[in-house]
């Protein structure tokens, strides 16, 4: 059964810092791959999603992606984050045949320093 | 297209009464899914449906949950008797298949349930 792991549960940046939050899955085939991010009291906004094709993803209000098929992971980035990115970023991977549903990470909590 | 909708946005009862979530998927997608949110266990895939037929329920936690899809711009959540370990934010997503669009897999604004 495919899973998803966010190593990191809680992550404080300063802003105009660089980002980086980790995702890593399991699944035996290329799967298809998602970001979302929910503000406090909010729904699941998409930041970006993987098929196929270019490993590197470009999303919403300024994040990335890459895909790395040799480490099954796929992180997200950003080069300088903004007090308004503070919020909770979810990985998800889905089934590309068959049942299409996702599988979600526990999510990271990004909270952003002045 | 308007999204996801789901109503209402924020639900209040008594432990035993029932509970009815409502769901309209963005037209033209053929998939329709019911996810729970809690701090304890995250993101929840309760039940999924295709072209309107329950698909897959195992996520479904008990027999007091049920979910309907009678046309395709519709679909309801019911609770029946709530208790109050079913509060939890729940959420409706709609997509196509392969959810390649750019409104493929979209969720809704969720309701948050609580039960006293």
């Amino acid at each position: 059964a495919q899973s998803v792991t966010q190593p990191d549960i809680h992550i404080t940046v300063s802003e105009g810092a660089s980002l980086e939050l980790r995702c890593n899955y399991s699944y035996g085939a290329t799967p298809y791959l998602f970001w979302y991010v929910q503000s406090p009291g909010q729904g699941l906004q998409l930041l970006l999603k993987y098929f196929s094709g270019d490993t590197l993803v470009q999303g919403i209000k300024g994040f990335e992606a890459e895909f790395k098929r040799s480490q099954s992971s796929f992180n997200l980035r950003k080069p300088s984050v903004h007090w308004s990115d503070a919020a909770e970023y979810f990985c998800a991977v889905g089934i590309v045949q068959g049942a299409q549903k996702l599988v979600f990470g526990q999510g990271t909590r990004l909270t952003i320093n002045p | 297209d308007a999204g996801v909708i789901q109503s209402p946005r924020h639900e209040v009862t008594e432990m035993g009464q029932e509970v009815t979530l409502r769901c309209k998927p963005i037209s033209g997608h053929d998939y329709l899914f019911w996810y729970r949110q809690t701090m304890m266990r995250g993101l929840e895939l309760l039940i999924y449906f295709n072209n309107n037929v329950p698909i897959d329920d195992s996520g479904m936690p008990e027999d007091r949950f049920s979910a309907k899809m009678p046309n395709a711009s519709f679909s309801t959540l019911k609770i029946q008797p709530s208790e109050p370990r079913d509060s939890a934010v729940y959420f409706c997503a709609s997509s196509t298949y392969p959810p390649e669009g750019a409104q493929g897999y979209t969720f809704g604004s969720g309701t948050r349930l609580t039960v006293v």
